[in-house]
């Protein structure tokens, strides 16, 4: 199967900085990128919908202007965390389609972010 | 994409045959079955998928009921590294949206 690199799988850092995670399909261009967010104990929730050279697609209820992606090419996308604060601490999960994979979506190894 | 339902938890023994249930009777004619899994705390992981003929793979075989209304995942030889918690979604296969996932059901593998 596909292998979709995430990058850092874990971060602390002080509240109102910012935090920058990766995401690589290493072995395919993907043509859309997914962002969720996962609290403990909860299943995953869709935070937006990335094409490349393209603006991001949000869900209802999660601030654009907060949580900034990036999809400059067909292999990365990035999140950026604005101002992080406390509640802000979750695992951030991205994932990566393709139409050379059937549309199976293949996801990164996740990061953990905690805001202190 | 079509509701599935499955059951929270699960328990197995390992070296025995974990069989995951899934209700899907919503089904619709174009839409497939597909099954991922996490384990804590990492990213979820693709097994297998099928519309209506029985599939396997090298992880899991998947057997479709003929009125396609429901599914069960099947792990042969269910060892520790098993546990985790399987989801059942159904969709299209060109779709382009994300994966919606529920509760899943949470394996438990037990020595």
């Amino acid at each position: 199967g596909a292998v979709v690199s995430q990058h850092p799988s874990w971060v602390i850092c002080k509240s109102g900085t910012s935090v920058k995670i990766e995401c690589r399909s290493l072995d395919f261009q993907a043509t859309t990128m997914f962002w969720y967010r996962q609290f403990p104990k909860q299943s995953l929730m869709l935070m937006a919908t990335s094409n490349e050279g393209s603006k991001a697609t949000y869900e209802q209820g999660v601030e654009k202007d907060k949580f900034l992606i990036n999809h400059a090419s067909l292999t990365l996308s990035t999140l950026t965390v604005t101002s992080a604060h406390p509640e802000d601490s979750s695992f951030y999960i991205c994932s990566a389609r393709s139409d050379r994979y059937k549309n199976i979506q293949y996801f990164g190894a996740g990061t953990r972010l905690s805001v202190l | 994409d079509a509701k599935t339902t499955q059951p929270p938890s699960m328990d197995c023994a390992e070296g025995r045959a974990a069989n995951l249930p899934c209700n899907h009777s919503t089904i619709s004619g174009n839409e497939y079955v597909y099954w991922y899994r996490q384990i804590h705390s990492q990213g979820p992981q693709y097994i297998i998928h099928g519309l209506k003929n029985n599939e396997t793979n090298e992880m899991a075989s998947l057997i479709i009921t003929e009125d396609r209304k429901s599914s069960t995942l099947i792990l042969p030889h269910a060892t520790l590294r098993d546990t985790a918690v399987y989801y059942c979604i159904v969709r299209p296969l060109n779709s382009g949206y994300a994966l919606n996932f529920g509760k899943g059901t949470s394996l438990l593998v037990t020595p």
